[in-house]
């Protein structure tokens, strides 16, 4: 089975900090994406990457950046943490082959909190 | 970028067949239809993924009409456990220069009554 695991389950920061998120998955998938998902808002891509040292902005980028300097790992980075931050934070993964299902397998998400 | 369209919520009862209409109308000609399924504090999880007419796997059916302008997933028999937000993505998935097909919008939240 895909796993994909996030650092934390709960997160609690202070306004101004510097926050790193990660996210690693074990199936050699290509594809990583960063969502965050808000009440009455669905879920927002934030940032995506489709390989190694590759990374393209979703929807929402602003306020956010991205690493991606191993094929298992991709981390999101909140540069200066904002009240507006606090969310739920889902990492997920998929492979790129051709003719394979691109279904996209998620983690349990990160709840972080910016007080 | 094709958008999508779908019902706020639905209500529905245990061992009722239910079925959540997705309007796509800016649909592409490579784009294909995914369902997604997401429980409270869990991240989504896949359904079903379809192109055209019908697609059935062993948790639902999807329904996809000639002009491709709109799907239904189509639950069989629900139950209580089944209440969770249901979201349908279009998409080619495989295009490498934009977030086509990753746009997931607020999906339907589908609650069942005993």
């Amino acid at each position: 089975d895909v796993k994909v695991t996030q650092s934390s389950r709960y997160l609690v920061k202070r306004t101004g900090e510097k926050v790193f998120l990660e996210c690693v998955q074990d199936m050699d998938h290509e594809n990583m994406f960063w969502y965050r998902q808000d009440p009455g808002l669905g879920l927002r891509l934030i940032y995506f990457s489709y390989d190694v040292k590759m990374k393209e902005k979703g929807d929402i980028p602003e306020g956010y950046s991205v690493s991606r300097e191993k094929k298992e790992r991709f981390s999101l980075i909140l540069e200066s943490a904002s009240t507006n931050q606090t969310s739920m934070y889902l990492c997920a993964s998929r492979t790129n082959l051709a003719g394979a299902t691109p279904e996209q397998f998620f983690g349990p998400g990160t709840r972080l909190t910016v007080l | 970028l094709a958008k999508t369209t779908q019902p706020i919520s639905m209500d529905s009862y245990e061992g009722q067949e239910v079925n959540i209409t997705c309007s796509h109308n800016n649909i592409a000609t490579n784009d294909y239809i995914t369902w997604y399924q997401q429980f409270p504090s869990q991240g989504p999880r896949f359904i079903i993924q379809g192109y055209k007419t019908k697609v059935t796997n062993e948790v639902a059916s999807l329904f996809i009409p000639a002009d491709r302008k709109s799907s239904t997933l189509s639950l069989p028999r629900v139950s209580l456990s089944d209440t969770a937000v249901y979201y349908c993505l279009v998409g080619d998935g495989w295009t490498g220069g934009g977030a086509d097909g990753l746009t997931f919008g607020k999906g339907t939240h589908l609650i069942i009554q005993p």
